[in-house]
């Protein structure tokens, strides 16, 4: 049972435009949310967080919405750049800060 | 370089072998995670300890163990290897007061290839 769901394997965005990565999850337990950042051949590196009890936050380019009535988060680069091509990981975590991640979903930003 | 440091960076070998995977964590940080990415499948968690405890475990396989030394490094041991347990390994770092707001700092992971 997969309880931190990317449901888009990949994505590809033209320089300079928006991009929009989703996530959903079952656990409405799960109290806070991250993204991760993981380029080949390197671990996943921290992106950005958002507590279940906001619904934005923002660090410059990157903002992420929380939407828990229906239990999904996104992720919005803007712009994109070809720089953030990598595959982005959503997390959730349940009280013991064990993270529960998604299969992750590839970006890649077009010049 | 994120702190975490994991040796080896790659490793080949045949079924049946035993391997041992070390990962020392991020200076100050107690807990330690190990996940196994496998292809298309994302990071699933093995197991976790903190201050040499097992704290959690996930998806292990009996085969598999770990362990947390008292300089916290932590070492996964896996034996009986089948083709299937070719995967990406990875530790991560935490500490309390970091881990809500920016979750896990990984290592660069150890590719193991059982041929």
């Amino acid at each position: 049972d997969q309880q931190v769901k990317q449901n888009s394997p990949s994505l590809s965005v033209q320089e300079g435009r928006i991009s929009i990565l989703n996530c959903d999850y079952t656990n409405s337990m799960f109290d806070y949310f991250l993204w991760y950042k993981k380029y080949p051949a390197e671990g996943p590196t921290f992106l950005i967080s958002i507590s279940s009890i906001k619904d934005k936050n923002e660090d410059g380019r990157f903002t992420v919405f929380l939407n828990k009535s229906a239990k999904h988060l996104s992720l919005h680069i803007v712009p994109s750049q070809p720089g953030d091509s990598a595959v982005y990981f959503c997390a959730a975590s349940l009280g013991s800060y064990q993270l529960t991640f998604g299969k992750g979903t590839k970006l890649s930003v077009i010049p | 370089d994120s702190g975490v440091t994991q040796t080896p960076k790659h490793l080949i070998t045949a079924t049946g072998q035993r391997v041992t995977l070390r990962c020392s964590p991020r200076s100050g940080d107690l807990s330690v995670y190990w996940y196994q990415q496998s292809l298309d499948q994302g990071l699933q968690f093995l197991i976790q300890y903190y201050n040499g405890e097992e704290r959690a475990k996930g998806n292990i396989l009996e085969r598999f163990s770990a362990q947390q030394f008292p300089d916290l490094h932590s070492e996964l041991n896996l034996s009986s290897l089948e083709l299937g347990d070719s995967a990406l390994y990875f530790c991560a770092s935490s500490n309390p007061s970091r881990a809500r707001n920016y979750g896990y700092t990984f290592g660069s992971g150890t590719r193991l290839t059982v041929v």
